[in-house]
């Protein structure tokens, strides 16, 4: 079956980087889309970017662009997050999710990970 | 960037009983492009619906979705006692600016 499973996540220091990391299996990891949603803590769902299958089409909130970089490693079915210049309102629970769409841009989620919290405080 | 609203914030019901989230866009969505997901605590999300009514694998028939342009429906026709959850919509007509709406709480009364 489909599984996503986030790790990475920890308390950072306002200025800090954090690397997200999200493994994938029981699907072609290659063909498909990916984001990463996030949520603040009791706060609604924030989607912050997109991966093509291949990489080459990457999309990203206003919130984080230029901060955070969203790649993955077909090879090793795994997407990763690498934040930087992290801020205390980018606290919050990041989840990897699957896209499911046929056009290089964020469609819906069928499949979600159950998330890694980030905690950004001095 | 289009804004999702969703009412009631919270609807207190009893299992059995019949549910109805709404979800409301501040501009049209084009082709019904909107989704349901359902959230539990120390759970992953869940996709119910997509396409405005089209239910997602696994998911009961007792859950439906309806509506176009500015207004979505989320309806239960029978409570069961797993469905009391947080349910959010999302638009992805205005993809790459897909949104998420601010949830709607379904618990018991």
């Amino acid at each position: 079956q489909v599984q996503l499973e986030e790790s990475g996540g920890g308390l950072v220091k306002p200025g800090g980087s954090l690397r997200l990391s999200c493994a994938a299996s029981g699907f072609t990891f290659s063909d498909y889309y990916m984001s990463w949603i996030r949520q603040a803590p009791g706060k609604g769902l924030e989607w912050i970017a997109f991966t093509s299958s291949t990489g080459s089409t990457i999309y990203y909130a206003d919130s984080v662009k230029g901060r955070f970089t969203i790649s993955r490693d077909n090879a090793k079915n795994s997407l990763h997050l690498q934040m930087n210049s992290l801020r205390a309102e980018d606290t919050a629970v990041y989840y990897c999710a699957r896209d499911p769409g046929m056009v290089a841009a964020p469609y819906y989620f069928d499949y979600w990970g159950q998330g890694t919290l980030v905690t950004v405080s001095s | 960037e289009i804004v999702l609203t969703q009412s009631p914030g919270t609807l207190s019901l009893s299992p059995g009983e019949r549910a109805t989230l709404s979800c409301r866009a501040s501009q049209s969505v084009s082709s019904s492009y909107l989704a349901w997901y359902q959230q539990k605590p120390g759970q992953a999300l869940r996709l119910l619906i997509y396409g405005a009514s089209r239910r997602a694998t696994g998911i009961p028939d007792r859950f439906s979705g309806s509506g176009s342009g500015t207004d979505f429906t989320l309806t239960i026709s029978r409570l069961e006692p797993e469905d009391f959850a947080v349910y959010y919509c999302q638009q992805y007509g205005s993809s790459p600016r897909v949104t998420f709406g601010p949830g709607a709480k379904v618990d018991f009364k």
